[in-house]
């Protein structure tokens, strides 16, 4: 149990256009998803917090209108990387958590980002 | 600004040998969590620990969280060239809800 998907698993793209990934918990419903970044080597960054039916909390750095999130359903978060460009690729991964009290997370496996 | 200090932050060893990962913090935890991530995959979670001094076994794995909730620790027996990838403690500090994720140990088990 506890299946956290993303799609694509990677991409590639032009420098200004815009890319959506998708994440979605299988076989539970997710209140809170999470989305990270990550750079080579290095650990998670949580980008911003995705609840079902309300504005994302995105952490302090993160610009909102760049790293749009839809939690548009209890099983979907979509995270928006609007006009990429270069420094915007890395590794993304989101996760989900069984319930809102609950801490444990289960991560997707992640999508790969090159903007050229 | 709340640290979680993983050490070492690398580590190569020999199949065979027994290693420790070390994850510490100057704050208390409400849960502590061990993931293995490998090369473009998303963390998978090893165990939660929740009590101060649990000590929790997964087959060669034996993790303990430390009496006081701000330390915890990773303990592998006999490494094998599967247990390489890169092993992150994560957990909420108490009072907060955001989990907050180590820095990371890049373990290599060369066979």
């Amino acid at each position: 149990g506890a299946v956290v998907s993303q799609h694509p698993s990677w991409v590639i793209c032009k420098s200004g256009t815009s890319v959506k990934i998708e994440c979605r918990s299988l076989d539970f419903q997710a209140t809170t998803m999470f989305w990270y970044r990550q750079f080579p080597k290095q650990s998670l960054m949580l980008m911003a917090t995705s609840n079902e039916g309300s504005k994302a909390t995105y952490e302090q750095g993160v610009e909102k209108d760049k790293f749009l999130i839809n939690h548009a359903s209890l099983t979907l978060s979509t995270l928006t990387v609007t006009s990429a460009h270069p420094e915007d690729s890395s590794f993304y991964i989101c996760s989900a958590t069984l319930g809102s009290r609950e801490e444990t997370q289960y991560f997707g496996p992640g999508t790969r980002l090159l903007v050229l | 600004t709340q640290l979680l200090e993983q050490s070492p932050q690398f580590l190569s060893i020999q199949e065979g040998e027994n290693l420790t990962v070390y994850c510490n913090s100057s704050s208390v935890f409400s849960s502590l969590q061990w993931y293995r991530q490998e090369p473009g995959e998303g963390p998978v979670l090893l165990v939660t620990v929740v009590t101060g001094g649990e000590v929790k076994k997964l087959k060669r794995l034996t993790f303990q969280f430390g009496d006081a909730r701000k330390d915890s620790s990773l303990h592998i027996t006999a490494a094998q060239p599967g247990d390489t990838g890169l092993y992150l403690c994560a957990g909420p500090f108490a009072g907060y809800q955001k989990v907050t994720f180590g820095t990371g140990t890049k373990l290599q088990v060369i066979p």
